[in-house]
Formats: C-alpha cells, structure tokens, sequence
C-alpha cells in the first residue's frame, strides 16, 4: 500500500518567507509527528498530532513554527519569516496509534538562501 | 550532553567482517528502544527493536543493557548492501516521541 508522502520534495525560498510543507500519512494511522533533519544529524522531534489535535509540541524551535491537522489526516508544517538556520530535511512520520512503529516518509528538503 | 550518543564512523569494513556499534542513552526513562537504517538521502527506516533479553534478525543482533544505558547492534557476515547510516533510537515520554542519535555511518567494501 501506499506509504507516507510528503511534498514538495524540494523547497528553495529566500530569506523571510513564508514556506508550507505537507505530509499525507498512512490511511487509517491516527497518530502523524514531524521531525527536523539537520545534515549530519539524527532526525529531531518537532511536533505529535493524535487525531487533529496537537498532544507534544514541546519540539517547535519558536513560534515562526506551526503545524496543523485539521481533519486527522493531512497536516501542513507552516514557517513563518524563515531563516539560512530553518534549511534541513523535514520529516513526515505516521503511526498507527500510540506507541505503534512510526513509519516515515521521504522528507521535504528545504533550502533558505 | 546528547540524549543519544553514538560514535559517527564511518567504519570501513570488507565484506564478510562482523561489526559491531554502540551508543549510549542519558534518559534513564526512556521506554523502547530500536536500531533504525538510514540510507544516503532516504528516510530512516526501522531496523529492528531491542529487547533486554537480545534480539537476532538474521545477521543482525541487537542488545539493550537498561543499568548501563547502553545499546548495541552487532551486523555478522557484512554484504555491500549493509552500507548505509545506523540510527540508534529511543522512545521517551507518553506519547513515545523518538529520539535520535546522530548515527554511525557503514561502509562495507568488496
């Protein structure tokens, strides 16, 4: 079946602007995280969505970042003014609940210049 | 200090060598642990878990030691295709977010 999507691929924008990256999780999963992967880095935990609301956001690096999930489905990751700091692979994971294998998606690569 | 640490590599290895990685854990309540693979520009993908008892998937074996907070995978008879990045992976909190290490890099040679 199909796995998790995540688009755009790829993401270039300037200095300040506003970008927005999307995740379609594993049908039937109700559990969907995001995470932030720095080159040479492990993944780093941003946010977790149980359903459509937000349980652990404690890994948003300040409030340029939002996520949302509005039907239990779809989430968009939206930042706000970004920074050359915000460039990394954003990572899209979904589960099928709680405490279940996350399995991941093939990440939004974003480039602030 | 990292929650995870693991040693970056790379390790160069011929085919055929057992290799071994480690990596250590700050959290002493972390609650799951696992091995995830990661290859060059993909996701990461889910390995295998560990278990205080030890696991064994085929060639890899995996082992969990919670008093020392310590974690190893040991790969045995590497082949080419086992060249990629080793995360080392624990879950903390209630709702199992994971944490990553930094990984150790593999590259197995012919």
């Amino acid at each position: 079946g199909a796995g998790v999507s995540q688009t755009p691929s790829n993401k270039v924008t300037e200095k300040g602007k506003y970008v927005e990256l999307r995740c379609d999780p594993i049908s039937g999963h109700t559990a969907l995280y995001w995470y932030r992967q720095s080159l040479g880095q492990g993944p780093e935990f941003l946010i977790y969505f149980q359903g459509t609301g937000a349980a652990d956001d404690s890994g948003l690096p300040n409030d340029r970042f939002f996520a949302v999930r509005p039907e239990g489905s779809v989430s968009t990751l939206k930042i706000q003014r970004t920074e050359r700091g915000d460039s990394a692979v954003y990572l899209c994971a979904s589960s099928l609940g709680f405490g279940e294998t996350q399995y991941f998606g093939p990440g939004t690569r974003l480039l602030v210049l | 200090r990292k929650e995870v640490e693991q040693d970056p590599g790379p390790f160069n290895v011929p085919e055929g060598a057992t290799v071994a990685f480690n990596c250590t854990y700050s959290n002493s309540a972390s609650q799951s642990f696992f091995w995830y693979r990661q290859d060059c520009r993909k996701e990461p993908k889910l390995l295998m878990s560990v278990y205080s008892s030890g696991n064994e998937d085929g060639r890899f074996t995996a082992q969990l030691n919670r008093a020392s907070q310590y974690i190893s995978l040991l790969i045995r008879d590497s082949k080419l295709s086992d060249s990629a990045t080793y995360l080392c992976v624990v879950s903390i909190g209630g709702f199992q977010k994971l944490v990553f290490g930094t990984g150790t890099r593999l590259l197995v040679s012919p």
